[in-house]
């Protein structure tokens, strides 16, 4: 089945500066990339994905890049804000036998004001 | 108001007590999914259904229970032979047909062992 792996498990930056977020999975046949947004004792929130015929998004202070040949994603966060401040999973989906997400372990993002 | 609903937030278990969580959903969504949280954790899924009277096991089925006789509801039963159940556990809904599409979650249920 799926496996997807991401780095770094906690992020610290300033406020201001750009985050990083990157993810692998192993099964090629993944089409689907999302990432969603976790604050503290809350449910997820999809902030962006992506599909797999495109490259790129991007969506105001936030973009994705998907790279399928290296079977890798990341989520790019510009300009942080303490309110950024969350934890962030990354995610893929097949098109066909187990259509379900299998998440990454997740990345605790700290933004210092 | 759509979306989809979790109850209770909060549910303590004492040892030996099966439990069910209760995950309902107005968005007219094929397919439901329950994940489950571990403190520093990602979501591990647990069953998914992708369609009414239709179930598959996750990775972490052993010790859970689910059905799907109705397209809104998707309960999950937690069994006594769930030896560590404490957990957040949260509820998913995407629509059908494609697998590219969003999945909304249900504000979960926080699950203890007393």
């Amino acid at each position: 089945g799926e496996n997807v792996e991401q780095h770094p498990s906690t992020l610290s930056v300033q406020e201001g500066d750009s985050a990083v977020i990157k993810c692998t999975y192993s099964d090629s046949a993944s089409n689907y990339f999302p990432w969603y947004k976790q604050e503290l004792g809350k449910r997820p929130q999809l902030i962006i994905d992506i599909r797999s015929n495109v490259g790129e998004k991007k969506d105001q202070r936030i973009a994705v890049t998907l790279n399928k040949t290296a079977k890798h994603f990341s989520l790019h966060i510009t300009e942080t804000q303490p309110e950024d401040s969350a934890v962030y999973f990354c995610a893929a989906r097949g098109h066909t036998g187990r259509r379900a997400l299998t998440f990454g372990s997740g990345t605790r993002l700290q933004v210092q004001p | 108001d759509g979306g989809i609903t979790q109850s209770p937030k909060y549910l303590f278990r004492k040892e030996g007590q099966n439990v069910t969580l209760s995950c309902e959903q107005n968005l007219n969504h094929d397919a439901m999914y329950w994940y489950r949280q571990d403190p520093g954790q990602g979501l591990r899924l647990i069953y998914y259904s992708q369609i009414v009277n239709d179930f598959q096991k996750g990775d972490i089925a052993e010790g859970y229970s689910v059905s799907r006789e109705k397209k809104e509801s998707f309960p999950l039963t937690v069994t006594s032979a769930q030896k560590n159940p404490t957990a957040f556990y949260l509820c998913a809904s995407t629509a059908g047909g494609q697998a590219n599409t969003e999945a909304f979650f249900g504000q979960g249920t926080r699950l203890t062992v007393v």
